[in-house]
């Protein structure tokens, strides 16, 4: 199974910050990775997929990219709306996997 | 606009039964595979079953943690996806997302509201 580690676990940071979350496959992937915002009490919110597609109506301040096993997830200026927790998220093979998790607080 | 709408959620005991299902709607239901991830309370998120469209032969995936004791299944006349969980063990408590990939394979672009499964004594 591929394991995918995402870093750091928890982040803090202020409104207009530029904040980059990581996830790293334990074997090549081939760009087949996307990011997932979730708030609390609600569902799931897919932000980017394969790699660096932004899906549609997701602010342009998002962004990612990546390739192999190594993958970044980047709000480019922070804003409060942004707190809650990213998943990344492998579909190159099954199962399939998500990582475990980046909280992000906001200062 | 696509709604997943799950229902059958609730309070079971230890090797007991739940069926979960999912209504969906917005979207050819038929040539889309389904797929139920879960997440247990402040923790991660799991894929634990998925079923593909007829032109696939509705194959089925599970992991190994639900492998035997889940079994998912869809109705493509009634768009409905369901979960029937057997045997349950505690630490099946999460809550069940019914998720579709309608852009692409792989990439689940819409999700449910959530089914809320608690298993205890």
């Amino acid at each position: 199974d591929i394991q995918m580690t995402q870093s750091p676990s928890l982040l803090s940071a202020s409104v207009g910050d530029r904040v980059t979350i990581n996830c790293k496959a334990s074997q090549n992937i081939n760009k087949y990775l996307n990011w997932y915002q979730q708030k609390l009490g609600e569902a799931p919110k897919l932000l980017i997929y394969n790699t660096n597609n932004l899906q549609t109506g997701i602010p342009s301040r998002f962004s990612g990219s990546g390739s192999g096993t190594d993958y970044t997830l980047t709000i480019s200026s922070l804003q409060p709306e942004d707190f809650g927790t990213y998943f990344c998220f492998q579909h190159n093979s099954w199962p399939l996997t998500f990582g475990s998790g980046t909280k992000l607080e906001i200062k | 606009e696509v709604q997943l709408v799950e229902s059958g959620g609730g309070l079971v005991q230890p090797k007991g039964s739940l069926k979960l299902s999912c209504a969906a709607s917005g979207f050819d239901f038929n040539s889309y595979g389904m797929s139920w991830v879960r997440q247990a309370p402040g923790k991660g998120l799991d894929l634990v079953a998925d079923i593909s469209s007829k032109s696939y032969n509705y194959a089925t995936y599970y992991a190994d943690s639900v492998k035997d004791r889940f079994t998912i299944s869809r109705d493509d006349s009634q768009s409905m996806v369901y979960l029937q969980m057997d045997n349950l063990k505690t630490e099946d408590t999460a809550l069940y997302y019914c998720t579709v990939a309608t852009m692409m394979e792989g990439v689940m672009d819409a999700w449910g509201q959530g089914a809320s499964v608690t298993v205890s004594s």
